[in-house]
């Protein structure tokens, strides 16, 4: 069965703290990969990766895919409070438009 | 920019009822999702659809129907509502189809709790 796997669950760090958010999939015919963060209500995008070790970013943000390792990353630099959120990562089968989710890692970044 | 509009936000149903979710974009995007998200859990596709009059089953289709009339709307169903649909629901929508575009739009959600 198709899946993917978010670590950590959960993480606390203070503000000024680098994270580093994991992702890793068990995917028959793997499309791409997405992650999105999560605030109060809708998922809002972030990244989608195709292709394996080209780092995307954007701002503070950065995620890089490995194909070979079946995951991929989410960095976030100096920390602020406005990036607590759930960070999800899902992904895309090819030929297909089902995106699969992971549960999500909920990040907390206190003052 | 009114984008993906959801309605209700929140409901109550008691179990055996009916209702339907309504989704409506002004974006004219051919893609249409339904999700619907536990808590503590990542999001689950329901239902989706490539165009007026096509649809499709996603991930968890049981217990609720789709249909696509118009561009513009992709209304969810529940026929009898059950304690294990407690859940936020989230329509999106995308111009092309996931693979050649980068993002979905979503809706703010419906939080709908079943007793």
């Amino acid at each position: 069965e198709d899946k993917v796997v978010q670590s950590p669950l959960s993480l606390v760090v203070h503000e000024g703290d680098t994270v580093t958010l994991n992702c890793s999939y068990e995917v028959t015919n793997f499309r791409s990969l997405l992650w999105y963060k999560q605030e109060k209500k809708a998922p809002t995008f972030l990244f989608m990766l195709t292709s394996s070790g080209i780092e995307k970013k954007s701002g503070r943000l950065s995620s890089i895919l490995d194909k070979k390792e079946l995951s991929s990353i989410l960095n976030i630099t100096a920390t602020q409070t406005g990036d607590s959120a759930i960070y999800l990562c899902a992904f895309l089968q090819g030929g297909s438009e089902k995106l699969v989710f992971g549960k999500g890692t909920k990040l907390t970044v206190n003052p | 920019n009114a984008g993906v509009t959801q309605t209700p936000k929140f409901r109550i149903l008691k179990i055996g009822q009916s209702m339907t979710l309504q989704c409506t974009q002004d974006m004219n995007h051919n893609y249409m999702y339904w999700y619907r998200q536990d808590p503590g859990m990542g999001l689950k596709l329901i239902y989706y659809s490539v165009g007026a009059g096509i649809t499709d089953k996603g991930e968890v289709p049981n217990g609720y129907n789709v249909s696509r009339s118009t561009t513009e709307d992709f209304p969810l169903r529940l026929e009898l509502a059950a304690p294990s649909q407690t859940s936020v629901y989230f329509c999106a929508s995308s111009y092309l189809p996931q693979a050649t575009n980068e993002k979905l739009f979503f809706g703010s959600g419906t939080q709908l709790s079943v007793l």
